[in-house]
């Protein structure tokens, strides 16, 4: 099984500032993926990470605003640009080393926008 | 694209009860049907999956059934115990893609 860790754990931001989270697998995958999760709700994916080209973005999300790199194929890094209160989230980050696999999570990135 | 729906958002049952949680899914493409439990402030974790090949499946206290033709699937943990408590996350994943789309959850509360 895959080990995933994800930083920074939390963080609180000034509006119009950006957050890069940092997404660091311990072996090579297959599928990466960013998530949201508003506290006490279910997860909306982001986008697929996809490695060495242009992320997939789901509908409602755009790269201006959620930029991602995959540099490789254990690392992915999520920012949050010009951020606003509503940015106030739970960011997880995923990965799973095939298709119809098992999919892991990292420890999740509580960000606060004031 | 998918849409998953969960039901019940919450519940709560008796130690030693049985508890189900039933999702069900539109595109009829969808081929891997996991669980996740969520404990307050933890990540998600899986606890079963089940794959469009398979009518059902065991792990101890924990089964997971799929129909097809409806396109639903169910949870089911036998004899509770207060730490099944958390919420859990039904989802579903189409084709090659493999990302999944997740149901709304159900908080499962276990009292003693």
């Amino acid at each position: 099984s895959a080990v995933i860790s994800q930083k920074p754990s939390r963080d609180i931001c000034q509006r119009g500032t950006s957050l890069t989270i940092q997404c660091q697998v311990d072996s090579q995958v297959t599928m990466m993926f960013w998530y949201r999760q508003q506290p006490g709700q279910s997860l909306t994916l982001i986008a697929t990470a996809n490695q060495g080209s242009e992320a997939t973005y789901e509908s409602g999300f755009v790269i201006d605003k959620f930029p991602i790199s995959r540099p490789n194929l254990t690392f992915s890094t999520l920012t949050v640009s010009n951020m606003s209160p509503e940015d106030s989230s739970i960011y997880l980050c995923s990965a799973s080393e095939g298709v119809a696999t098992e999919a892991f999570f990292g420890q999740g990135t509580r960000l606060t926008v004031v | 694209g998918e849409n998953v729906e969960q039901h019940p958002s919450t519940l709560s049952v008796q130690e030693g009860d049985s508890a189900v949680i039933k999702c069900t899914y539109s595109d009829s493409a969808s081929n891997y049907f996991p669980w996740y439990k969520q404990e307050l402030g933890k990540r998600p974790q899986l606890i079963i999956d089940i794959r469009s090949n398979v009518g059902e499946k065991k792990d101890q206290r924990i089964a997971v059934t799929l129909n097809k033709t409806a396109k639903h699937f169910s949870l089911h943990i036998t004899e509770t115990q207060p730490e099944d408590s958390a919420v859990y996350f039904c989802a579903a994943s189409t084709g090659t893609a493999s990302k999944l789309t997740f149901g709304t959850g159900t908080r499962l509360q276990v009292t003693l």
